[in-house]
C-alpha cells in the first residue's frame, strides 16, 4: 500500500518563475491538505481539499498560490511568479474522512515533501 | 486556532537512555498526533492519540484531554531516534495546529 506521493521531491526555480507541486494521495483517501515549513520551523497549515472542492484554505496566501484536487489525477498546489521567501519544504498530506467508520479517519499520513528553493 | 506548546525544545541523551517529551495545547481536540522528523526531513507517524495511551515498541504515548497534555515516552533511545519529534493538535477544522518541537539528539 503505497504511501503519500509527492513530486518533484526538489525543485530550483528563479525569482518569477512558477512552481508546481504534485500530490497523490494514499489509496482509498479523499481529503488531502498542504503545510508549509520553513527552515527550522513546525509546519504551518495551508489549504485543505476534497475531490474537485477547496474546503478551507484559510492557511494561503491569497495572491500567487492555488490549489486544486481534480476529479482525476493528483492535487497540485501552484506558486506564481515566486519569490526568494517562498523557498520552502511543501507537504502534502492525506486523510480516509468520514465516512468509514473508522475511529481515526482523520489521521494525517505526509508525503516526502518537495523542497523548493527560489534563486 | 489551538496554540500547541512543546518542551523541551532541545534533549540530549546518551545512548540507553530514557526520556520524556510534552505537548501541551490550549483547546479540546478531535485529533492529536505524534511525528518524528528524521534528519533527511520525512515525517514519521508515531501515534494518533487524541485520548488515552498506545505503546509501539520503545515508544509510548498518553494523552489527558480534560487537562490539555500529551507525553510521548522514548525508552532505551538509539541513535536512530535522533530528529525532531512534533506534536499536532486538530479541534474540527480538519487542519493540524503543529508545535515548533523538540529536537533530540542522541550520541552513542
Amino acid at each position: 500500500n503505497a504511501g503519500v506521493m509527492q513530486n518533484p521531491r526538489h525543485l530550483v526555480r528563479r525569482r518569477g518563475q512558477e512552481a508546481r507541486l504534485r500530490c497523490s494521495p494514499m489509496k482509498g483517501h479523499s481529503h488531502v491538505y498542504w503545510y508549509r515549513q520553513l527552515p527550522e520551523e513546525g509546519l504551518k497549515f495551508m489549504v485543505y481539499l476534497q475531490k474537485e472542492n477547496i474546503i478551507d484554505e484559510s492557511g494561503m496566501p491569497k495572491e500567487r498560490f492555488s490549489a486544486e484536487f481534480p476529479k482525476e489525477g493528483p492535487s497540485i498546489l501552484r506558486i506564481q511568479q515566486v519569490v526568494r521567501g517562498d523557498s520552502a519544504a511543501y507537504f502534502c498530506a492525506s486523510s480516509p474522512g468520514p465516512p468509514g467508520g473508522l475511529s481515526s479517519y482523520n489521521e494525517q499520513f505526509f508525503g516526502p515533501g518537495t523542497r523548493l528553493t527560489v534563486l | 486556532g489551538i496554540q500547541v506548546e512543546q518542551s523541551p525544545p532541545d534533549l540530549i541523551l546518551q545512548e540507553g537512555a530514557n526520556s520524556t517529551l510534552r505537548c501541551n495545547f490550549s483547546d479540546s481536540v478531535n485529533n492529536l498526533q505524534w511525528f518524528h522528523q528524521n534528519p533527511w526531513g520525512q515525517l514519521i507517524n508515531l501515534f494518533y492519540i487524541p485520548s488515552g495511551t498506545k505503546q509501539n515498541g520503545r515508544l509510548s504515548a498518553t494523552t489527558v484531554a480534560t487537562e490539555r497534555y500529551s507525553l510521548l515516552y522514548i525508552s532505551s533511545s538509539q541513535t536512530t531516534d535522533s530528529g525532531v519529534y512534533f506534536c499536532a493538535a486538530e479541534t474540527g477544522a480538519n487542519n493540524l495546529f503543529f508545535g515548533t518541537g523538540t529536537r533530540l539528539t542522541v550520541i552513542p
